[in-house]
């Protein structure tokens, strides 16, 4: 069965400390990988779509990364208001969306 | 260009009642997904449509079900509701099949 695992669960970090978050996944003839963000309350807002291992994308301090196995979505020097749930999700052959629990990011100032 | 819009944003109903949730895509966007969102769960796929021809289900049961019109508006329907269908449902589009899914607000719905 396709899976989405998302680490860690919950991130805290320090205003300007940078780090990653991890997507890893098992789905044969990958179609897309998707990273949303959701605030509270609010529905996902889409950031990355990444297709084929080897490709990345960036937007302002995010950057998403793929590989055969896993994604990264790096957030440099991140700030307060980048706090949020970030998912990812898969996109197998049949078209299947498949989310990942996400992972809680905090930023303190 | 307008985003997703979802129609309620908030619901109360009792078990045993029916609801009806209305999604209008982004303009130009043909698929309209519905996903069911709670804390437990995360987010769970319930159907797609796409040029009014529901073209994938998610594996729930039979009392959720949706339509879509010619106009690629969106409704989807829960019967005989149950305390544990309390959840935020998530419409959301895309120009294809394949493409990009955007979402909207979401509806927040509470079974009592």
């Amino acid at each position: 069965e396709d899976q989405v695992t998302q680490s860690p669960e919950a991130l805290r970090l320090q205003e300007g400390e940078s780090s990653s978050l991890n997507c890893s996944y098992t789905v044969s003839g990958l179609r897309g990988l998707f990273w949303y963000r959701q605030d509270p309350g609010k529905g996902p807002e889409f950031l990355f779509t990444l297709y084929s291992a080897g490709e990345e994308k960036e937007k302002e301090r995010l950057k998403a990364t793929l590989t055969k196995k896993e994604s990264f979505l790096h957030i440099t020097a991140p700030k307060p208001e980048d706090s949020a749930t970030y998912l990812c999700a898969v996109q197998a052959p049949n078209n299947d969306m498949r989310f990942g629990a996400g992972t809680r990011l905090t930023v303190k100032p | 260009k307008a985003g997703v819009t979802q129609t309620p944003r908030y619901l109360i109903k009792t078990r045993g009642q029916q609801v009806t949730l209305s999604c209008s895509p982004i303009s130009g966007h043909r698929s309209v997904s519905w996903y069911q969102q709670t804390p437990g769960q995360g987010l769970q796929f319930l159907f797609e449509y796409f040029s009014e021809t529901q073209r994938n289900k998610g594996n729930f049961p039979g009392r959720f079900s949706g339509r879509q019109f010619s106009n690629s508006r969106s409704e989807m329907n829960v019967s005989t509701l149950e305390l544990g269908d309390s959840a935020l449902y998530l419409c959301a589009s895309s120009l294809a099949l394949e493409k990009t899914q955007y979402f909207g607000p979401g509806t927040r719905l509470l079974v009592l």
